[in-house]
């Protein structure tokens, strides 16, 4: 594809259920990030994918999230019993390969918890 | 822990004129650093990658400077337009396979 896409782009649910994020890469890209940006927080790191593993899972907040990478392209992140401080911008990114390569960002999904 | 300041937080120049933008970063042993740009609402474009090994990197008006020595990167932005209103964030690896760790950006306004 052109570039990052991420579904669905906006997301407003109840606190206590599940979110479901995806994110699909560019082509070819091996590598996949995912990063959350809250409001005066700045951007933070929540995960890495290289190919379908993740040897990066230092950043998940807690146990309620978790992400998945099938066929080394699409990913979803999964939220479960979503909190009010759940709410932020997921950005995904992708590069090449997770070394040296610039990182390319997706148009992020805005989640708010009420 | 690496951490990353961006200094000013918010800016606001008249057009045309050359401007300067500041990040530090506490260890320099660093992989890489990068420049992006955020417009509101929207995601991260790349604008520079300069690698540990470089001193600057150019793209048109912007030239990103690196001094790892003093923990130091400049994004220098030539004859400014409103158009180059955005966010503008650094972010830096301390190596091929960790994640990017960002600072909180600098808001810059353009006015015609």
């Amino acid at each position: 594809g052109a570039g990052v896409s991420q579904s669905p782009s906006n997301k407003v649910t109840e606190k206590g259920k599940d979110v479901e994020l995806r994110c699909d890469p560019i082509s070819g890209h091996t590598a996949l990030y995912w990063y959350r940006q809250s409001l005066g927080q700045g951007l933070e790191f929540l995960i890495y994918f290289q190919g379908n593993s993740a040897p990066d899972k230092s950043g998940l907040p807690s146990d309620r999230f978790s992400a998945e990478r099938t066929g080394g392209s699409v990913s979803t992140l999964t939220i479960q019993r979503t909190q009010q401080e759940d709410s932020a911008v997921y950005l995904c990114a992708s590069s090449l390969e997770v070394s040296y390569n610039e990182q390319f960002f997706g148009p992020g999904t805005r989640l708010t918890v009420l | 822990k690496q951490e990353v300041t961006q200094i000013p937080a918010a800016l606001s120049v008249p057009e045309g004129e050359n401007l300067v933008l500041n990040c530090s970063f506490t260890d320099s042993a660093i992989y890489n650093l990068q420049w992006f740009r955020q417009d509101p609402g929207k995601g991260l474009t790349s604008l520079l990658l300069i690698q540990s090994s470089q001193r600057e990197q150019t793209s048109g008006r912007l030239n990103a400077s690196l001094d790892k020595s003093s923990g130091r990167s400049t994004l220098y932005i030539a004859a400014s337009q409103p158009g180059d209103s955005a966010t503008y964030l650094c972010a830096v690896r301390n190596s091929g396979n960790t994640p990017l760790v960002f600072g909180k950006g600098t808001r810059l306004s353009v006015i015609a």
